[in-house]
């Protein structure tokens, strides 16, 4: 089955400062969505990459995915308190598969 | 963001007693799902459900029963209730499956069972 490793398990920075978040497969994907989790909340949808290579920006927050689509990082620019958090990828094992699978998180603290 | 209400959104109960949590969704998915989320295991998939009264198990479905009669309700049922159910859990919806299909979620559940 396929599993998903996030690295690091957690990360705290000083605000301004950048930080990336990766996520590795150990098959390809089909799919890599990235969520945010604040304490006591339910996840938010952040971003979709579905084609190796490709990237998308949303504000201050890029995602990548590698030629490969097995692994995926997430990089954020000039980072503030409003950043912290659990941030979450989740992946399908196949293109019509409904059974996520989600890595274990990297949990986010920036220091104002 | 998608509307998707889960209740309660926190309950205590005793071992041995039945609990039933409901997700409701107001954007007519298709696709509708139940997870826990626990501390060392992560977001684990326990129903999911691609129509109304159709089902099927997820990783962590033993103990767990869910119904769907319409499109909008998924149940997530608790038979009787024991300790190791103590969790988070959070439905999520889809409109489609596979690669090209994010899922949303609600905002959770907290079950504690003593």
């Amino acid at each position: 089955s396929q599993e998903l490793e996030q690295s690091p398990q957690s990360l705290i920075v000083q605000e301004g400062k950048n930080l990336t978040i990766n996520c590795t497969s150990s098959k390809t994907l089909y799919g890599l969505y990235w969520y945010k989790q604040k304490y006591g909340e339910g996840l938010i949808f952040l971003m979709m990459l579905q084609k190796g290579g490709e990237e998308k920006s949303h504000e201050k927050i890029t995602a990548k995915l590698d030629e490969k689509k097995q692994q995926s990082s997430l990089h954020i620019t000039a980072s503030q308190p409003s950043h912290a958090g659990i941030y979450l990828c989740g992946a399908v094992p196949n293109n019509y598969g409904q059974n996520f699978v989600f890595g274990p998180g990297t949990r986010l603290s920036v220091l104002p | 963001d998608a509307g998707i209400t889960q209740s309660p959104r926190h309950k205590v109960t005793e071992t041995g007693t039945p609990v039933t949590l409901r997700c409701h969704q107001t954007e007519n998915h298709r696709y509708m799902y139940w997870y826990r989320q626990d501390p060392g295991h992560g977001l684990r998939l326990i129903h999911y459900s691609y129509g109304v009264k159709d089902t099927d198990k997820g990783e962590v479905s033993d103990g767990y029963s869910v119904s769907r009669s319409k499109t909008e309700d998924f149940l997530l049922t608790l038979e009787s209730a024991t300790s190791s159910q103590t969790s988070v859990y959070f439905c999520a919806i889809s409109e489609r499956a596979g690669g090209n299909q994010p899922q949303h979620f609600g905002d959770g559940t907290r079950l504690s069972i003593l």
